[in-house]
């Protein structure tokens, strides 16, 4: 149980387009799902919180314009990252939590989705 | 705040030899504590949790961890380590009542045959 789908795994894309990127619960509703950007050898940076039916809280440093974010239901929340530039290149990876008990401070991640902009 | 300490960002380790991966952390209230590896180009699976109850926690693929509250440590360890343990691990906190959790920098735990 608790799977986090991430697609697609990996895009190419040119510079001043966009690319949007879905993350899904499988098995579980997810009234939270996050964000999160990895550079290589370095840690999670948390990007923005997102919660189903209301706008995305986003992290001190975050461009809300450049990393739109929608939580339109309980089991699907997307990134897209608008008008991409090679600096947005990175590995982003999304994490939902059940929403109920003890259970709901555990997140599940995606496989990530390695960003490559020419 | 609360953050985490990793103090090792590397730990290289002999095929069946045992492990200790450490962690810190510092928060003034009750906290939740987890473990999770990252392989290469992969998301990260959760290895472990401490939510409540006993401190010596058990996870996947053999490993283990103790919270220990007046240390304030959640270190991970594993008996006899396999080739395949090869990752990056990390440790995570988060506060209670709060949604984040917050990171450490990782330890990258390499198995030499």
């Amino acid at each position: 149980g608790a799977v986090v789908s991430q697609h697609p795994s990996w895009v190419i894309c040119k510079s001043g387009t966009s690319v949007k990127i879905e993350c899904r619960s499988l098995d579980f509703q997810a009234t939270t799902m996050f964000w999160y950007r990895q550079f290589p050898k370095q840690s999670l940076m948390l990007m923005a919180t997102s919660n189903e039916g209301s706008k995305a809280t986003y992290e001190q440093g975050v461009e809300k314009d450049k990393f739109l974010i929608n939580h339109a239901s309980l089991t699907l929340s997307t990134l897209t990252v608008t008008s991409a530039h090679p600096e947005d290149s990175s590995f982003y990876i999304c994490s939902a939590r059940l929403g109920r008990g003890l259970a709901k401070n555990i997140q599940y991640f995606g496989a990530g989705t390695r960003l490559s902009v020419l | 705040a609360q953050s985490v300490t990793q103090l090792d960002s590397q730990v290289p380790v002999f095929e069946e030899a045992p492990v200790e991966l450490r962690c810190n952390y510092s928060s003034s209230v009750s906290v939740y504590l987890f473990w999770y590896v990252q392989y290469p180009n992969q998301g990260l699976q959760l290895l472990l949790k401490y939510l409540s109850g006993s401190t010596l926690v058990k996870g996947i693929n053999g490993f283990e961890a103790e919270f220990n509250k007046s240390q304030t440590s959640f270190h991970l360890r594993k008996p006899s380590v396999h080739i395949s343990d090869t990752a990056e691990y990390f440790c995570a906190v988060s506060v209670a009542g709060a949604q984040k959790l917050v990171f450490g920098q990782g330890t990258r735990l390499t198995i030499n045959p």
